[in-house]
């Protein structure tokens, strides 16, 4: 069956640090993998897309990388902050059609 | 721009009502969609729209209905609320497939009792 697995567990860091996102996914041929922001009681907002024959993708703090091989993409925040502290959702877009499919998302909390 | 607009915000239905859910966008996007958002699945793709006319079925689409008569509106309809449906409701929209950027609206959060 198809899947799209990220962190089960909420995860803690301290600010300064780097925070890693995992999402690793079985099933799918993604032809784009994107990663939101969801703040509680809105919407998600988007932050960064990679494509499937790229390696990486960088903006500002935030950092992607994408091994098609291992199906899964990481997610990078480097010198977190407080505001940082979010759940933040993987999507895949697929080759053979027009639907994203998410996956259930990993809570980050920054501890000042 | 206003971006992606859906109200209402909040609505209770009982079992069995029917209702629809309203979402504009006035960036002229042709792809739109909606989602559900329930504890522990994720957001999954209920029925989605490439453009004016033209609509599918996503990942969860039974018990709901859309129409696409215009680039801006994208409304989705619950036949006979069940209350299965209970769940966030969000709408988003994006230039057309593989585009990046899908913004999303503010939900609508409904409780089918």
């Amino acid at each position: 069956s198809q899947k799209i697995e990220q962190n089960s567990e909420a995860l803690n860091i301290q600010e300064g640090k780097t925070a890693t996102l995992t999402c690793n996914y079985t099933n799918y041929s993604p032809a784009y993998l994107q990663w939101y922001r969801q703040d509680p009681g809105r919407g998600p907002v988007f932050l960064l897309l990679i494509r499937e024959n790229e390696k990486e993708k960088r903006k500002e703090r935030l950092k992607v990388t994408f091994d098609t091989t291992l199906k899964q993409s990481l997610f990078h925040i480097t010198a977190s902050q407080p505001a940082d502290s979010a759940t933040y959702l993987c999507a895949l877009e697929t080759n053979t059609g027009n639907q994203f499919y998410f996956g259930t998302g990993t809570s980050l909390t920054v501890i000042p | 721009n206003a971006g992606v607009t859906q109200t209402p915000k909040f609505q209770v239905l009982k079992t069995g009502q029917s209702m629809t859910l309203q979402c504009a966008q006035d960036m002229n996007h042709e792809y739109m969609s909606w989602y559900r958002q329930d504890p522990g699945m994720g957001l999954r793709l209920i029925h989605y729209s490439v453009g004016a006319g033209i609509t599918d079925q996503g990942e969860v689409p039974n018990g709901y209905n859309v129409s696409r008569s215009t680039t801006e509106d994208f409304p989705l309809r619950l036949l006979s609320a069940a209350p299965s449906q209970t769940s966030v409701y969000f709408c988003a929209s994006s230039y057309y497939r593989g585009a990046g950027t899908q913004y999303f609206g503010p939900g609508t959060r409904l409780t089918v009792l």
